[in-house]
C-alpha cells in the first residue's frame, strides 16, 4: 500500500527556519518525481515546489524561491522541504504528493502537516 | 489570484448536472494538460481527473473532463450529496516552470 506522512511541522516565528519531512513506503520511491503542495487556512491550493527521480530538475513556486529548499534521499525513502526565513504567510498545511507516470496526475498525498508562522 | 480561473461556487440539486469551469492561457491549459481533485473538508485531495479527460480507477463515470483551447470543464452528473466538496483544476505552466492551480470552487449539494 502506498503510503506518504508528512512531519515536522509546528510553531514557528517569523524568519525562523522548519524543515518537513515525508516518509514513503509502498512503492519505488526512487523512481517516482515529488512534489509539495500547500493550503493557507480557508484557502485554495499553491504548489510549493516539485523534485525529480534523481533530483535533476526542481522546480520552486516564486512565493518560495530562495527561501525554500526541496530534496529527497532515494536511501531513505523520503522527500524534505528546508524552509528558511519564513513569513507570516508561509502559514498552511503542507501537503507531499507523489507525480505518477505519463502525466497521470498527483494521485497519492499525504495527510498534510501544519506550519504556523507566528510571533 | 490563481492563474487558473474558477467561479467560486456552484450548486445543483441531487440527480443534477453540474459542470465546473477552469478558464486558463496558451502557457498552461492552452499547451499542456489539465488535471481535477476533489477535497473534502479536512482531508486531502483526490485526483479526479487526469490528461484532461482521464479518470483513475474508483472513480465514477458520472465526473467527466473535457477541454478546449485554454478552457477545461468537469462535468459531475447524477449529482449526490457525498460529491459537495471543494473542484480544483490544475495545469503545469511552461511561462512560470510550475504547476498552477485554480482557486477551487465550493460545490453544495442542494
Amino acid at each position: 500500500e502506498v503510503q506518504l506522512v508528512e512531519s515536522g511541522g509546528g510553531l514557528v516565528k517569523p524568519g525562523g527556519s522548519l524543515r518537513l519531512s515525508c516518509a514513503a513506503s509502498g512503492f519505488t520511491f526512487s523512481s517516482y518525481s515529488m512534489n509539495w503542495v500547500r493550503q493557507a487556512p480557508g484557502k485554495g491550493l499553491e504548489w510549493v515546489s516539485s523534485i525529480s527521480s534523481s533530483s535533476s530538475y526542481i522546480y520552486y513556486a516564486d512565493s518560495v524561491k530562495g527561501r525554500f529548499t526541496i530534496s529527497r534521499d532515494n536511501a531513505k525513502n523520503s522527500l524534505y522541504l528546508q524552509m528558511n526565513s519564513l513569513r507570516a504567510e508561509d502559514t498552511a498545511v503542507y501537503y507531499c504528493a507523489r507525480d505518477e507516470y505519463y502525466s497521470s496526475g498527483w494521485l497519492y498525498w499525504g495527510q498534510g502537516t501544519l506550519v504556523t508562522v507566528s510571533s | 489570484q490563481s492563474v487558473l480561473t474558477q467561479p467560486p461556487s456552484a450548486s445543483g440539486t441531487p440527480g443534477q448536472r453540474v459542470t465546473i469551469s477552469c478558464s486558463g492561457s496558451s502557457s498552461n491549459i492552452g499547451s499542456n494538460y489539465v488535471y481535477w481533485y476533489q477535497q473534502l473538508p479536512g482531508t486531502a485531495p483526490k485526483l479526479l481527473i487526469y490528461r484532461n479527460n482521464q479518470r483513475p480507477s474508483g472513480v465514477p463515470d458520472r465526473f467527466s473532463g473535457s477541454k478546449s483551447g485554454t478552457s477545461a470543464s468537469l462535468a459531475i452528473s447524477g449529482l449526490r450529496s457525498e460529491d459537495e466538496a471543494d473542484y480544483y483544476c490544475a495545469a503545469w505552466d511552461d511561462s512560470l516552470s510550475g504547476q498552477v492551480f485554480g482557486g477551487g470552487t465550493k460545490l453544495t449539494v442542494l
